[in-house]
């Protein structure tokens, strides 16, 4: 079984730039989330889909990030424009469900985001 | 809303001893509870999960971890550890109502010497 992949692995832009990440979930898996982890710190959730809805975006600086899961399967997360403390690693998951026994998630390798 | 406290930033152990990773968290809710290993340059992947029943968990890598709802405590223990073992841990716990949001610990780092 694939796991999830993510690209690329690693971004380098200046602030002001625009970038997007992408991300592909195990098949059949139907929620999604999007993790921000800056270093040293656990991951934050910065949004969640079931399908293609969104379940929870609370903590998506909205001004300048965005995130879409058009068919209910891959989903891409933009930011624009980028700052400083944006730099991070991004974290994609995904799990059969959100509730129950099947909600362990599934982590890809992420994608390390340096802002200059 | 949930919360979760790792007590150890960083716990250095020799090889063949036991550890344990601290862990505690609040909810006005139950919950389902996690640990997550995170190796260097790689994604997390989950150790054990407590959703219900037993409070003792066992996970893979020798790993096992105990729910105690009254110390709201999800404690991660292995009787001896290897240099292998030596990664970041992150304890997580997901309310068991509305979109079962999952909150993650700042993390331990086990640093496993020989």
């Amino acid at each position: 079984e694939a796991g999830v992949a993510q690209s690329p692995r690693y971004k380098i832009i200046e602030k002001r730039q625009s970038v997007a990440f992408w991300c592909n979930p195990i098949s059949g898996h139907a929620t999604l989330y999007w993790y921000q982890q800056i270093l040293g710190q656990g991951p934050k959730l910065l949004i969640q889909f079931q399908n293609n809805g969104v379940v929870d975006d609370s903590q998506l600086p909205k001004d300048r990030f965005s995130a879409e899961r058009l068919k209910g399967v891959d989903s891409t997360l933009k930011i624009q424009p980028a700052k400083l403390e944006d730099s991070a690693v991004y974290l994609c998951a995904s799990s059969v469900t959100a509730g129950g026994a099947y909600n362990e998630q599934f982590f890809g390798p992420g994608t390390r985001l340096t802002v200059l | 809303a949930q919360s979760v406290t790792q007590l150890d930033s960083q716990v250095p152990v020799f090889e063949e001893a036991p550890v344990e990773l601290r862990c505690n968290y609040s909810s006005s809710v139950s919950v389902y509870l996690f640990w997550y290993v995170q190796y260097p340059n790689q994604g997390l992947q989950l150790l054990l999960k407590y959703l219900s029943g037993s409070t003792l968990v066992k996970g893979i890598n020798g790993f096992e971890a105990e729910f105690n709802k009254s110390q709201t405590s999800f404690h991660l223990r292995k009787p001896s550890v290897h240099i292998s073992d030596t990664a970041e841990y992150f304890c997580a716990v997901s309310e068991n109502t509305g979109g079962f949001k999952t909150i993650f610990g700042a993390g331990t780092r086990l640093f496993v010497k020989a």
